[in-house]
């Protein structure tokens, strides 16, 4: 089955400096990539996602880039703010109905 | 944009009892639904696929006797916890894609399950 990884478990950062997630992902078939935020005691929320025939797409101060060969996608968000903290999950899946398989997670704090 | 909503956000039940949750897709039919148990600070785990109409898919190590999956209609999958005990006690969140698109999973707001 899929197996993602996610990197760093946890990052600090300062208010207005850039951040960056990077996930792996080992299923070849995984085509669609979807960036999960999540605040504490609450469900997970779409950022942003990516399919396979895409390698970059941005909106507003988010981008995922996607790499099909190395089998890797990166989460990058700009400009952070304070309630840009919060807990990020990466995650893959294959064909629109297939079980997604979800990152470790990791918990963003933004530094005022 | 698509609805999931998850009933009841939190309960508390004594050891022994069991436990129903409801998800359902408000404005979209979902043929898949998804069941995730998620422990403090860690991930979103997948216990099972729900298939309307059909038996559901557990994941490995998934007790299909102790989580008990119902998918009766395009809109709702229930997740009955049978005779729970305190090490069930976890946040359980499902998961639905509206069938007409193809992607873009919702997720319901979860339920906080403690049993004591």
């Amino acid at each position: 089955g899929e197996n993602v990884e996610q990197h760093p478990s946890t990052l600090s950062v300062q208010e207005g400096d850039s951040a960056v997630i990077k996930c792996t992902y080992s299923d070849s078939a995984s085509n669609y990539f979807p960036w999960y935020k999540q605040e504490l005691g609450k469900r997970p929320q779409l950022i942003i996602d990516i399919r396979s025939n895409v390698g970059e797409k941005k909106d507003q101060r988010i981008a995922v880039t996607l790499n099909k060969t190395a089998k890797h996608f990166s989460l990058h968000i700009t400009e952070t703010q304070p309630e840009d903290s919060a807990v990020y999950f990466c995650a893959a899946a294959s064909g629109g109905y297939q079980k997604v398989t979800f990152g470790t997670g990791t918990k963003l704090q933004v530094i005022p | 944009g698509a609805v999931v909503s998850q009933h009841p956000s939190w309960v508390i039940c004594k050891s022994g009892t069991s436990v129903k949750i409801e998800c359902r897709s408000l404005d979209f039919q979902a043929t898949t639904m998804f069941w995730y148990r998620q422990f403090p600070k860690q991930s979103l785990m997948l216990m099972a696929t729900s298939n309307e109409g059909s038996k559901a898919t557990y994941e490995q190590g998934v007790e299909k006797d102790k989580f008990l999956i119902n998918h009766a209609s395009l809109t709702l999958s229930t997740l009955t916890v049978t005779s729970a005990h305190p090490e069930d006690s976890s946040f359980y969140i499902c998961s639905a894609s509206d069938t007409s698109t193809g992607y873009g999973y919702t997720f319901g707001s979860g339920t906080r399950l403690t049993v004591v």
